[in-house]
């Protein structure tokens, strides 16, 4: 059974601040690993598609580094601002085409004014 | 471009009685997905289309839910008869799945069903 998890489930960050999460997943069968953003009652909205080890993709004030060895990806974000607060999922797509992509549960980040 | 489209947005339904829901996916995309989901967990997928064979419907409860994708584009997803346990938001997504290529998909606002 393929397993993703994230952590935290929720975090409270100060505006300006900067934070980052995890999202962990099997270290086999790996393929792509996706990060989503999904603001309160509008749709996710895909920020990024990582493939290779040690990745590292850039948009804007977000950031994501990818360690498929040890079945890690973090997602950074800089100087946060209100408009970050939303769940933010990331998907483990695996090399087998024939199995499904697997969702974490999600981080659900509050920015605080 | 527009985006995947889903309705209604909202639906409030008593226990036994039947729903539907529509999705028309961004336009060329071959793969078309519904998710289930709950409260605090990340989507699960119900059933996966590639134009418009299902190819992944291992997790739909065939005793109660059914979908169907006429001529590859459009879907609808049915509950027949729905289930208190059924109260949930249902994603559509769609997504151009080539060969060797990355499957980004593209997500509907979702369907939040609440059964009473």
């Amino acid at each position: 059974i393929l397993n993703v998890e994230q952590s935290p489930q929720s975090l409270h960050v100060q505006e300006g601040d900067s934070t980052n999460f995890t999202c962990s997943f099997p270290s086999s069968n790996f393929y792509a690993l996706h990060w989503y953003r999904w603001e309160t009652a509008k749709s996710p909205e895909a920020l990024f598609v990582m493939t290779l080890n040690g990745d590292e993709k850039k948009k804007g004030r977000i950031s994501a580094t990818l360690n498929t060895k040890e079945g890690y990806s973090y997602l950074y974000i800089k100087g946060s601002q209100p408009e970050d607060s939303a769940t933010y999922l990331c998907a483990f797509d695996p090399a087998n085409r024939d199995d499904k992509i697997i969702f974490g549960k999600g981080t659900r980040l509050h920015i605080l004014p | 471009e527009a985006g995947v489209v889903q309705s209604p947005r909202y639906k409030i339904i008593e226990k036994k009685q039947p729903v539907a829901f529509w999705c028309n996916p961004i336009s060329g995309h071959n793969t078309l997905y519904w998710y289930l989901q709950n409260l605090g967990q990340g989507p699960e997928l119900l059933i996966r289309y590639e134009n418009e064979e299902a190819v992944d419907d291992s997790q739909l409860p065939k005793d109660r839910f059914s979908a169907e994708r006429l001529k590859g584009v459009d879907s609808t997803l049915k509950i027949q008869p729905a289930e208190l346990g059924d109260s949930a938001v249902y994603l559509c997504a769609s997504s151009l799945v080539s060969a060797g290529g990355t499957d980004t998909q593209y997500f509907g606002p979702g369907t939040r069903l609440t059964v009473l």
